[in-house]
């Protein structure tokens, strides 16, 4: 069974930059799928961030891009995401996602909070 | 890029009546690459279908998807008590990227 766990900081200060990180367990993430982010601010709906595959290639949302970064850590089974210059509007849940285009599986998501 | 609206925003229905909601893209879903996923307070979402009607491991067969182009909807045909959630439908595979519907509240009556 694919297991996924997020970690990293809960309070990030606005202007500065959001980091998480993934560690697979159950998969190998060199083995052939996307591996991805999305995120739920607050009582609201989903939004997909973007995607890394297993050769190292992204695609992120439009307009997102110039401030998103996903990159893989092979060597420890694990996937992360940097978001830059962040605002209040970036306070959400965040969940990384195996991506084989529909994420069939997820991890439990970590609230990111962006506040002084 | 797609935009999904899914309708209605919210459904209020009784423990054994049918749910049906409706997904609809604002371009043609290449391949029917349509998912849904169910979401109850608290927890990730969990795939139901892919391909527009291939059910995800695990998800009952009350549960049912169709459609193809730009309209698409989910099903359930007896209302169990554990399906009272939120249900999002995802476009994926198109350029730039995957997009998400707003979502329908599914709320016991």
């Amino acid at each position: 069974q694919v297991q996924l766990q997020e970690s990293g900081p809960g309070l990030v200060k606005p202007s500065g930059t959001l980091s998480l990180t993934c560690t697979v367990s159950g998969d190998s993430i060199s083995r052939g799928y996307y591996w991805g982010w999305i995120r739920q601010p607050p009582g609201k709906g989903l939004e997909w961030i973007g995607s890394v595959y297993h050769s190292g290639a992204t695609y992120y949302k439009s307009s997102l891009k110039s401030r998103v970064t996903i990159s893989l850590d092979t060597s420890k089974n694990q996937f992360s995401l940097k978001v830059t210059s962040v605002t209040a509007s970036d306070t959400a849940v965040y969940y990384c996602v195996r991506d084989d285009g529909y994420s069939d599986f997820w991890g439990r998501g970590t609230l990111v909070t962006v506040s002084s | 890029e797609i935009v999904l609206t899914q309708s209605p925003g919210t459904l209020s229905l009784s423990p054994g009546e049918r749910a049906t909601l409706t997904c609809r893209a604002s371009q043609n879903v290449n391949s029917n690459y349509l998912a849904w996923y169910q979401q109850k307070p608290g927890q990730a979402p969990r795939l139901l279908f892919y391909g527009a009607s291939t059910r995800a491991t695990g998800i009952p067969d009350r549960f049912s998807g169709s459609g193809s182009g730009t309209d698409f909807s989910l099903t359930i045909s007896r209302l169990e008590p554990e399906d009272f959630a939120v249900y999002y439908c995802q476009q994926y595979g198109g350029s730039p990227g995957h997009a998400f519907g707003g979502g329908t509240k599914v709320e016991i009556k």
